[in-house]
């Protein structure tokens, strides 16, 4: 069965910080990978996605894919207290199937 | 341009009830697939419409079924209900299949199954 961990958390950084996110993946054959948001009470809103092996940044936020580690992490430098929120990574099933599993997710807490 | 809508927001059954939930793309977008969400299980792929088609069901029973109408607002079934399937279902748009980059959520069903 294709899995997507995480580390449930609650991961907890001061304002200010680098928050590091991580997730690992089962399915080899997986290609794509995203990195959704989700606050509480509200819908998983899509903030970075990665296909290639190393770093992908946007803004304050770095992706990072090590498909031989079968590895995601989801990095938010200079944090604050409206990135606390679960973060939720998900793979595709690769050969050209649509279908993605998520992890569970991670919940971050930004201190003020 | 209007987001991903879903209604009802939220519905109250009980066990052997069943449910018809609704879900309405961003114009112009042609995919729409749904997820359950629970605490336990995080969130899970239900099933993805395309052109009137279901192009991908996942693990769950056929208790849980769809529709994709012409204008590709989609339906979604769940019959003989139980309390596990008390849930948020989520369903999500893209213009194309495949294009999870540019895929949004609607704001979800909340179902609590008595």
């Amino acid at each position: 069965q294709k899995e997507v961990e995480q580390n449930s958390g609650p991961l907890s950084v001061p304002e200010g910080a680098i928050a590091s996110l991580n997730c690992t993946y089962s399915d080899r054959g997986s290609q794509s990978f995203f990195w959704y948001r989700q606050y509480s009470g509200k819908s998983p809103e899509l903030i970075m996605f990665i296909y290639s092996n190393g770093d992908k940044e946007d803004g304050r936020f770095t992706a990072q894919l090590n498909k031989a580690s079968q590895y995601v992490s989801l990095l938010i430098r200079d944090s604050q207290p409206s990135d606390s929120a679960t973060y939720l990574c998900a793979a595709d099933s690769g050969a050209g199937s649509y279908q993605l599993t998520f992890g569970k997710g991670t919940k971050l807490s930004v201190i003020p | 341009k209007a987001g991903v809508t879903q209604t009802p927001r939220y519905l109250i059954k009980t066990r052997g009830q069943q449910v018809t939930l609704s879900c309405s793309p961003i114009s112009g977008h042609r995919s729409v697939s749904w997820y359950q969400q629970t605490p336990g299980q995080g969130l899970q792929f239900l099933f993805e419409y395309f052109s009137e088609t279901q192009r991908n069901k996942g693990n769950f029973p056929g208790r849980f079924s769809g529709r994709q109408f012409s204008n590709s607002r989609s339906e979604m079934n769940v019959s003989t209900l139980e309390l596990g399937d008390s849930a948020l279902y989520l369903c999500a748009s893209s213009y194309d299949r495949g294009q999870r980059d540019t895929q949004y959520f609607g704001p979800g069903t909340r179902l609590t199954v008595l």
